[in-house]
């Protein structure tokens, strides 16, 4: 059972606009910033975004990142093939004084 | 840019302690961040298990904590993790990674305990 919550799964068609939720509590999304990572069969994971909505160098802007309250979003627009993976979110816990992640969420481009 | 290069058996038995070493390159871990440990059993999601500052400070997962260690050694410019008492449950990919936004990932090391 993971400290944050994401669906298990999502799916869009190709040039579609998907959003995938992470939910959390006032100890860590309600009170820390956010990360999302993307994972490729068999790789490790990619930082895709950072402090809630901040793209590190090198990721299309076609991925965004919100957040409110004690839930974040991973928006992604005019969705590719390529972009079928699994997508975590992470954030700091105070409670916990820990890193927290999401159970991950397995997004399929039909 | 920043590597990183987790190393150590693959194989372990129950009740025995696992060990893993992550080289970095690209950047002296005496300059800052913290750095540490993220496993992945197979199939299964993403698990912090602890980080480490140069200094030495270090944070570790409660669920874990009385099993884990982890140093540093900035000499040779890496870290290592210790964690003892194994069980099937500790079967995963154990990767090393840049700790804070965890921007840079070692390309993971499957460990497996077995007899």
């Amino acid at each position: 059972q993971s400290v944050l919550t994401q669906a298990p799964s999502a799916s869009g068609t190709p040039g579609q606009r998907v959003t995938i939720s992470c939910s959390g509590s006032s100890s860590n999304i309600g009170r820390n910033a956010v990360n999302w990572y993307q994972q490729l069969p068999g790789t490790a994971p990619k930082l895709l975004i950072y402090s809630n909505n901040q793209r590190p160098s090198g990721v299309p802007d076609r991925f965004s990142g919100s957040k409110s309250g004690t839930s974040a979003s991973l928006a992604i627009s005019g969705l590719q093939s390529e972009d079928e993976a699994d997508y975590y979110c992470a954030a700091w816990d105070g409670s916990l004084d820990g890193w927290v992640f999401g159970g991950g969420t397995k997004l399929t481009v039909l | 840019q920043v590597q990183l290069q987790e190393s150590g058996p693959g194989l372990v038995k129950p009740s025995e302690t696992l060990s893993l070493l992550c080289a970095v390159s690209g950047y002296s871990i005496s300059s800052g961040y913290y750095w540490g440990w993220i496993r992945q059993p197979p199939g299964k999601g993403l698990e912090w298990i602890g980080s480490i500052y140069h200094s030495g400070r270090t944070y570790h997962n409660l669920s874990l904590k009385s099993r884990v260690t982890i140093s540093v050694d900035t000499s040779k410019n890496q870290f290592s993790l210790n964690l003892s008492s194994v069980t099937a449950a500790d079967t995963a990919v154990y990767y090393c990674s840049r700790s804070g936004n965890w921007d840079f990932w070692g390309q993971g090391t499957l460990v497996t305990v077995s007899s």
